[in-house]
């Protein structure tokens, strides 16, 4: 079993939708999470880093962690057609050692 | 402040052969982490170097090995190439503190035939 597991969909929104991408982990020392955006042929890119449980909002983004129940959220509000990538979460396992998610490809429609 | 850059970006190799990827990190940083993406396995850690000190490893075979120079520029070497090391090979720079954000590059898509 994977210390992270994440749906790989692929998910398909209309544009102006709100996106909900979700993850859950196994390791109850996990403290960080991330997630990173990947568009086709790039390397993944920082969307949100977190600290323990609660929230954090930038802009359209809001990631959320519960770790009562192990379960980490990415929310997208009035999503755009950029937005259309692979959405990664991750938590640091070690020392600068990253555990990632399969990965959800989301697509938004115009 | 110029990204994390990586070279070559494609490379073709037949099995058995061996190839060196290089990684430059963001200037400043001093820790640089490689990864493996594959559609079956996603993103996995292969090492991490810190210092030109190897910190930390994933569970890869001996075949794959890096290092790290003064100037914080990687290495990493894959040797008797197969099949499936097909992949993209990112490499990630931080300043260096264990739970530093990790900025990726581009990655070096690998081909073996």
């Amino acid at each position: 079993q994977k210390e992270v597991e994440q749906d790989p969909g692929p998910l398909s929104v209309p544009e102006g939708a709100i996106v909900s991408l979700n993850c859950t982990y196994s390791n109850s020392a996990f403290q960080y999470f991330m997630w990173y955006r990947q568009y086709s042929r790039k390397g993944p890119e920082l969307l949100m880093y977190t600290y323990s449980s609660g929230n954090k909002e930038d802009g359209r983004f809001t990631a959320q962690v519960d770790k009562s129940s192990k379960y980490i959220s990415l929310f997208i509000r009035d999503s755009q057609p950029s937005d259309s990538a692979t959405y990664l979460c991750a938590s640091f396992q070690g020392a600068q050692k990253l555990v990632f998610g399969q990965g959800t490809r989301l697509t938004i429609n115009p | 402040k110029a990204g994390v850059t990586q070279t070559p970006r494609y490379l073709i190799k037949t099995r058995g052969q061996q190839v060196t990827l290089s990684c430059s990190p963001i200037s400043g940083h001093r820790s640089v982490s490689w990864y493996q993406q594959t559609p079956g396995q996603g993103l996995q850690f292969l090492f991490e170097y810190f210092s030109e000190t190897q910190r930390n490893k994933g569970n890869f075979p001996g075949r794959f090995s890096g290092r790290q120079f003064s100037n914080s520029r990687s290495e990493m070497n894959v040797s008797t190439l197969e099949l499936g090391d097909s992949a993209l090979y990112l490499c990630a720079s931080s300043p260096g503190l264990v739970t530093d954000t990790q900025y990726f590059g581009p990655g070096t898509r690998l081909t073996v035939l």
